[in-house]
């Protein structure tokens, strides 16, 4: 099918390092997107990956691997502003964005 | 700010009532769509509109009418509605719709109960 899986919660600490991952079924391939949504806030932007590797922006990374239908979003130095749900998205091959249910993320002091 | 506003924030309504949620965009952009977003489920595409000719529809309901009088406002029309249509429903603009890595941009939506 077209279900893309990742992680319903996770629970992290400030200052420590968390990897999200996201599965996908590979056929249709045109991307990956990782969105931040705050709880009531519009999800906004984070990554955009389409070949295979590490992206680093910051304190947050996304790395693809195209051939294992895997990305995972990477979160270093963790502060409790970065309690939020992680949206995973990919792009098919008709430009259409299937998207995961989305992992919330709790930071804990 | 996203630059995309959508208006209620929240609304409740009956079953008979007739309500519209309305989406404005301030980025120039020319594609906009409506997403609804219920709880621990993916987002789910109800309609796109491409430089206002719409070219998604998504087997939506008929009691959701999408209206879309220029690229830099977007309406979604609901009338008797379902409790099961209660969601939060989001609006988003992206440059042009259908090309590969355009990123969107959310609105926070308007979270919506129906009694």
């Amino acid at each position: 099918g077209q279900n893309i899986d990742q992680p319903t919660e996770m629970t992290a600490t400030e200052g420590a390092i968390v990897q999200i991952n996201c599965t996908y079924q590979t056929s249709g391939f045109n991307g990956l997107f990782w969105y931040q949504q705050h709880a009531g806030e519009a999800p906004t932007f984070l990554s955009y990956n389409v070949l295979d590797g590490l992206e680093e922006k910051g304190r947050f990374s996304s790395f693809l691997s195209r051939s294992k239908g895997y990305s995972y979003l990477l979160l270093k130095e963790l502060q409790m502003k970065d309690s939020a749900s992680y949206l995973c998205a990919r792009m098919d091959s008709n430009y259409q964005l299937i998207w995961g249910a989305g992992t919330k993320l709790i930071i804990k002091p | 700010e996203t630059g995309v506003t959508q208006t209620p924030r929240h609304l409740v309504m009956g079953m008979t009532n007739k309500k519209s949620l309305k989406c404005e965009q301030h980025l120039g952009h020319n594609a906009m769509y409506w997403y609804k977003q219920s709880a621990k489920k993916p987002l789910e595409l109800m309609f796109v509109y491409n430089f206002k000719e719409q070219t998604e529809n998504n087997s939506v309901p008929s009691r959701f009418s999408p209206e879309c009088p220029n690229s830099s406002h977007l309406f979604l029309h609901l009338h008797t509605l379902q409790p099961e249509d209660s969601a939060l429903y989001l609006c988003a603009s992206s440059q042009e719709g259908g090309t590969g890595g355009e990123k969107l941009f959310f609105g926070s939506g308007t979270q919506l109960s129906v009694l």
